[in-house]
Order: structure tokens, then sequence, then C-alpha cells
């Protein structure tokens, strides 16, 4: 079955270090993208991206960086600079960038801090 | 800029019908969705509808749109505890493809 795949589940960040967010997904979807959800706040959009090689920051993407080097994959890396990542990730795709395509979600990554 | 509100709590009795509602400021919405997220889970796509319809049923689901008041709602009938989850509201504009989320409606089905 094809879908979106986040790991790990949980994660834990030590101050000072990077750590990063896997996200796959064999939709054959052009477009994917990083949220972050607080609670009470609903999604933040961090970074997206319509095709390979390019991606653009989206409202919150101070402290992250993203690359899209494959089609089916957009890793997410939280920055010693984002000084509060705890938070729920979810990584998203679109078949492409129209309007009428719905995204798809994976199941989301917890980060917490040690 | 573009806006989606929705209650943040909704509390029904098992077997009765929820509604849930959104409303958004942005004019030239042209697809506006609804998703559902269930406890340490992704968002899943419930229905979705464009703004030239009214309404649009799906089994249990029921969206209606009214583009006067731009006003969209969920009705899920006989609503089950299973049906305990978030639901997020969310618009696309015409020239665009990122939807805009709401903050998502808490909705806690009890005996």
């Amino acid at each position: 079955d094809g879908g979106i795949t986040q790991s790990p589940k949980y994660l834990f960040r030590k101050e000072g270090q990077n750590v990063t967010l896997s996200c796959e997904q064999n939709l054959n979807h052009d477009a994917m993208y990083w949220y972050r959800q607080d609670p009470g706040q609903g999604l933040r959009l961090i970074y997206y991206s319509q095709i390979v090689n390019d991606f653009q920051k989206g409202d919150i993407a101070e402290g992250y960086s993203v690359s899209r080097e494959k089609k089916e994959s957009f890793p997410l890396t939280v920055t010693s600079a984002q000084k509060n990542p705890t938070a729920f990730y979810l990584c998203a795709s679109s078949i492409g960038t129209a309007g009428t395509q719905p995204q798809h979600f994976g199941d989301g990554t917890r980060l917490s801090i040690l | 800029g573009e806006d989606v509100e929705q209650s943040l709590f909704l509390s029904v009795r098992e077997g009765d019908s929820s509604v849930i509602n959104c409303t958004y400021t942005d004019s030239s919405s042209t697809y506006l969705y609804w998703y559902k997220q269930e406890p340490g889970a992704g968002l899943q796509l419930l229905t979705y509808i464009f703004s030239n319809m009214d309404m649009k049923q799906d089994q249990r689901l029921t969206v209606l749109l009214n583009k006067k008041d731009k006003h969209l709602s969920l009705r899920i009938a006989d609503t089950q505890t299973g049906d305990s989850a978030i639901y997020f509201c969310a618009e696309t504009e015409g020239g665009s493809y990122i939807p805009t989320f709401g903050r998502g409606t808490s909705l806690i089905v009890h005996p």
C-alpha cells in the first residue's frame, strides 16, 4: 500500500544538538510539506517543496532546514538554533500544485528535549 | 490574510449527531476540507467540497457550505466513540495549493 512513512516516532534532543526527522513517500507525489503541531495551535507550515532540488520557507522556518534530493524523501533537520523544538512534527504530500489535490499525512514524530 | 476559525471543543452523547462548525475569511476559497486526527497520529482526509457546491454527503458525513456567510459544517450522524478525535477544517484559495488549517475541534463522545 502507498503511503507516507515518518521515523522515528519518538525522538529526544540534547541541548546544542541537531536532529533529523525522516519522511518518505511512495505515492509518487510531487509536493511535500513539513508542519509543526503544538497543543491548541493547529498546524504551522515549516517548509514545503514542489519539486526535487527546490523548496520554500513556510511560516516558521527559522531554526529548521530541509533537503529534497529525491522525489520520495524530504528530511527535516531541527537545528540547535531552534530554541523551543518540543512539538509533534507532521510530514505531508500531495500529487501536485493544483488546488484540488488534498494532502496525505504521515503518522508524525514527537520531538522532546532531554 | 486568510483565516480559518473553529471552536475548540464539542461534547456529544453516543448515538446523537455531531455538528462541527468552521468559518473562513477568504472569499476566493476554492476547496474546503475536513480532516480527522486520532491521538498520536497524523491527519486523515475525511471529505472535501468544491466552493461551487452547497452540500456533499458521504455515508454518515454531511458537509454543508454557506458561501454567503463563509461557513462550513461537518455533520456526523449516529456518532460513535470511535469518532472521538480532533477535526480540522482547511481551505485553499484559487491560486494556492497550500491549505490554511483551523486550530481543530476536539470531539468527545460519551456514553
